[in-house]
């Protein structure tokens, strides 16, 4: 079975300062991982994803993540934060057609 | 434009009704899904399907039924034996069923039931 972790329900950063959300997951097979983003009261939005190939992944929004097998890790990074960061954050694994989230990371970002 | 439409995006339901929620995709996609979401708990999976007059039961399925007569549609239907039905519901498709296909989500219908 596949399940997914992230450490911290809420995280606050400063405007400017990096993100780091943490993820790690268990599976027993090799690991298909996704970040989605959900801003207040709307669906999910696709930040990015691994399937194959190159471990760090560059998404939208100068978002990147990088895949550890080694930590079973899959933290996600932004250099410098901006306002508009501001919204929860899921970490998914897929296993076969379904996906499992995580339970979520608020970030909020302090001016 | 291509997406998924959910509606209502709010709805209000006395207890012990039946109610059910609209899922309407114009992607082409093959599978579809719907998850609850409640704070602090992620999103679980309902129901999903991979093909038309075809669905599986996901986690949480109890008190939920669905129906996939066409391609694009999938609708939810929240019988009076859910327990707690009150919670954001969230549909979403890929383009197949795989592991690595990335999901779309619509906006949500936020369900209350009084």
């Amino acid at each position: 079975a596949q399940s997914v972790t992230q450490l911290g329900s809420h995280v606050s950063v400063s405007e400017g300062a990096l993100v780091l959300l943490r993820c790690n997951y268990s599976s027993s097979v090799p690991p298909y991982l996704f970040w989605y983003v959900q801003y207040p009261n709307q669906g999910l939005q696709l930040l990015l994803k691994y399937t194959t190939g190159a471990t760090l992944v560059k998404g939208i929004n100068g978002f990147e993540a990088e895949f550890k097998k080694s930590e079973t890790s899959f933290h996600l990074t932004k250099p410098s934060a901006h306002m508009s960061d501001a919204a929860e954050y899921f970490c998914a694994v897929s296993w076969y057609e379904k996906l499992t989230f995580g339970t979520g990371t608020r970030l909020t970002i302090i001016p | 434009d291509g997406g998924i439409t959910q509606s209502p995006k709010y709805l209000f339901r006395k207890e012990g009704q039946n109610v059910t929620l609209s899922c309407e995709q114009n992607l082409n996609h093959d599978a579809m899904y719907w998850y609850r979401q409640d704070p602090g708990q992620g999103l679980r999976l309902i129901y999903y399907s991979q093909i038309v007059n075809d669905f599986q039961k996901g986690d949480i399925a109890e008190g939920y039924s669905v129906s996939r007569e066409k391609k694009e549609s999938f609708p939810l239907t929240v019988t009076s034996a859910q327990k707690n039905p009150t919670a954001f519901y969230l549909c979403a498709s890929s383009t197949a069923p795989g592991a690595y296909n990335e999901q779309f989500f619509g906006p949500g219908t936020r369900l209350t039931v009084l």
